[in-house]
């Protein structure tokens, strides 16, 4: 089966800052990777997502890569605030049908962002 | 807009006895669901999913068993808890054909067997 493996698992950074989180994937018919941010005691939120047929795509001060040749994708965020402070994960799936909700998770990552 | 409850948010429960949370999605049709447990410190385990009614795919052995009686509503279940079974659980819907673009999570049950 696929495996998710994602680093670090901690990351603390300046308010301003930017923080890169990456993720390796093992399954090569995997072919859409969401990231979802999990704040305390709630459930996990998607944030961005990307499929197969593209290699970066951008939502405002987050982006995603994906390198398909590699099997490893990032999440990048720029001008971090202290509200972007949560755990971060990152995930892969064959995206189609029933098959998209089974995801795969990496073990997720602290992100601190100190003011 | 679509949504998805579960409940309840907080349970704890002695070894050995029973357990059933609930998962019910509102404002879509034939969604696919599913159940992941996150144990501490770690990410999210498919657990259980349904493309229908009655019918359910295990992923991984375990000690609980899911069951999906109406369209939109999702049961996990367990006729004896096991200490091992503590852990936040969650449960997922994605949609149908096109609308079958992300999965949304709910908000989680946290669960301890003491």
């Amino acid at each position: 089966g696929e495996n998710v493996e994602q680093h670090p698992s901690t990351l603390s950074v300046q308010e301003g800052d930017s923080a890169v989180i990456k993720c390796t994937y093992s399954d090569s018919a995997s072919n859409y990777f969401p990231w979802y941010k999990q704040e305390l005691g709630k459930g996990p939120q998607l944030i961005i997502d990307i499929r197969s047929n593209v290699g970066e795509k951008k939502d405002q001060r987050i982006a995603v890569t994906l390198n398909k040749t590699a099997k490893h994708f990032s999440l990048h965020i720029t001008e971090t605030q202290p509200e972007d402070s949560a755990v971060y994960f990152c995930a892969a799936s064959i995206g189609r049908g029933s098959t998209l909700g089974r995801l795969y998770f990496g073990r997720g990552t602290q992100l601190t962002v100190w003011p | 807009s679509q949504t998805i409850h579960q409940w309840p948010a907080t349970l704890v429960q002695p070894v050995g006895s029973p357990l059933s949370l609930e998962c019910t999605v509102e404002g879509t049709s034939n969604p696919n669901l599913y159940w992941y447990r996150q144990a501490a410190g770690r990410g999210l385990q498919l657990l259980f999913y349904s493309v229908g009614i009655g019918q359910i795919s295990s992923e991984v052995p375990q000690n609980l068993s899911a069951s999906r009686p109406q369209d939109r509503q999702f049961i996990l279940s367990s006729k004896k808890l096991l200490l091992s079974d503590s852990g936040f659980y969650l449960c997922a819907w994605s949609g149908f054909g096109r609308s079958n673009t992300e999965a949304f999570f709910g908000q989680g049950t946290r669960l301890t067997v003491v």
